[in-house]
């Protein structure tokens, strides 16, 4: 069954603690995506990833980093530079550029 | 500054009526248009999209339509359902651009039985 997997679904963190989010995809897609989502407002580009080793910076990069060494894997740290964390964080990732986008379940992250 | 937006926050319908939901963009360079619809703590999922050579995509109870002059394309729904009450998403590419996906800020669309 072909998909994107977040997890977790729920994380705490402390202030000052960097924390990692994952997000894998079996669907063989090149592109990956992370966004986040406040109330009211949409989704947001953090960073997105168009083929393995290879990152670029969305909106809203500053106080988060991405890695892609695998083209299943797309893992976002939040870093305590990060000033507003408490988020609902999306990954997506897509086939082609007239192509739709497959989403993740989301994580919803809180600073405690 | 918001290349896509969807102006109207929330929506109420009827159950049977029609829903439109409405969205604007500014970006000339836009060519490729996505419907997502969200339920709360989950990731959106795809509904329908159009591609600029259409006006018009149908997909069942969904119709996209799309005004490329106007710079603007709406989601009608019909018959409305209440399993239809979720937010929805509006987003565009960039035929330019790096494969990236610009939404909108979303309309919650309440459909009263």
């Amino acid at each position: 069954d072909g998909g994107i997997t977040q997890s977790p679904k729920y994380l705490f963190r402390k202030e000052g603690q960097n924390v990692t989010l994952s997000c894998e995809q079996n669907l063989n897609h090149d592109a990956m995506y992370w966004y986040r989502q406040d109330p009211g407002q949409g989704l947001r580009l953090i960073y997105y990833s168009q083929i393995v080793n290879d990152f670029q910076k969305g909106d809203i990069a500053e106080g988060y980093s991405v890695s892609r060494e695998k083209k299943e894997s797309f893992p976002l740290t939040v870093t305590s530079a990060q000033k507003n964390p408490t988020a609902f964080y999306l990954c997506a990732s897509k086939r082609g550029r007239t192509a739709e986008a497959f989403f993740g379940q989301g994580t919803r992250l809180t600073v405690v | 500054d918001q290349q896509v937006k969807q102006n109207s926050p929330s929506l109420s319908v009827q159950e049977g009526r029609i829903s439109i939901l409405n969205c604007d963009y500014t970006n000339s360079m836009f060519d490729y248009f996505l419907w997502y619809k969200k339920y709360p703590a989950e990731g959106p999922t795809f509904l329908i999209s159009i591609s600029s050579i259409k006006d018009k995509n149908e997909d069942g109870r969904f119709t996209v339509f799309l005004n490329k002059s106007a710079k603007h394309l709406s989601l009608h729904i019909v018959p409305s359902q209440p399993g239809d009450s979720a937010v929805y998403f509006c987003a565009a590419s960039d035929r330019t651009g790096a494969n990236n996906l610009f939404f909108g800020t979303g309309t919650r669309l309440t459909v009263i039985p």
